[in-house]
């Protein structure tokens, strides 16, 4: 059993399209995060959340936008889409905020042709 | 305005020997800083802690070393071994966060 899945692998699209992201967690964590590594390997928060709650929005543009149903799913959507959204995004949770533990999903490669 | 990093992009080892990997940061406010291990096509996963008031912490073959006035600490493997191939991350918590490093490439030879 996967403790956190991301879904799809690999997104390949092209400028100005609409797409989302999928997280889920069975760790029964109450915080989710998303994080983006960017072309200079650095990995970056986006995002997290408690509870539904957004605890934490980086300085991300606002066609970024997470969703969360509940405590075990963290989705993100991106509206359209430029070429510097290309990146990997990994979803993460962790038993409480702030917890320096965190677990990572497999992370998506996002290509913006 | 990178807060953590991690100066060698690549480390090659050899099998039996220590490896040390480094990374500095500049904010003094972090409480905690970590270490995390990544293999091709999986997350990072968390491999060793150390808090800001301590200057050592050890966990099997992993050591971690935190100099605060240097605001430098290091990872250190021994003995390396083919398993712990893999890009390592150094991070530091700080306002409910983590802030990570780029990642140290680590090969170890046979």
């Amino acid at each position: 059993d996967t403790a956190v899945s991301q879904t799809p692998k690999y997104l390949v699209t092209q400028m100005g399209n609409d797409k989302s992201i999928k997280c889920e967690q069975n760790l029964g964590h109450d915080t989710m995060y998303w994080y983006k590594q960017d072309s200079k390997k650095f990995l970056k928060i986006m995002f997290s959340y408690n509870n539904k709650e957004l605890i934490i929005n980086e300085t991300v543009p606002n066609r970024f936008s997470p969703k969360s149903p509940d405590k075990a799913h963290l989705n993100l959507h991106i509206n359209s889409l430029e070429l510097g959204d290309s990146a990997v995004y990994f979803c993460a949770s962790s038993s409480t905020t702030g917890s320096y533990e965190q677990y990572f999903g497999p992370g998506t490669r996002l290509t913006v042709t | 305005d990178q807060q953590v990093k991690q100066n060698s992009p690549s480390l090659s080892v050899q099998e039996g020997r220590i490896s040390i990997l480094n990374c500095d940061y500049t904010n003094s406010m972090f409480d905690y800083f970590l270490w995390y291990k990544k293999y091709p096509a999986e997350g990072p996963t968390f491999l060793i802690s150390i808090s800001s008031i301590k200057d050592k912490n050890e966990d099997g073959r992993f050591t971690v070393f935190l100099n605060k006035s240097a605001k430098h600490l290091s990872l250190h493997i021994v003995p390396s071994q083919p398993g712990d191939s893999a890009v390592y991350f150094c991070a530091a918590r700080g306002a409910q966060k983590l802030v990570f490093g780029q990642g140290t490439r680590l090969t170890i030879n046979p």
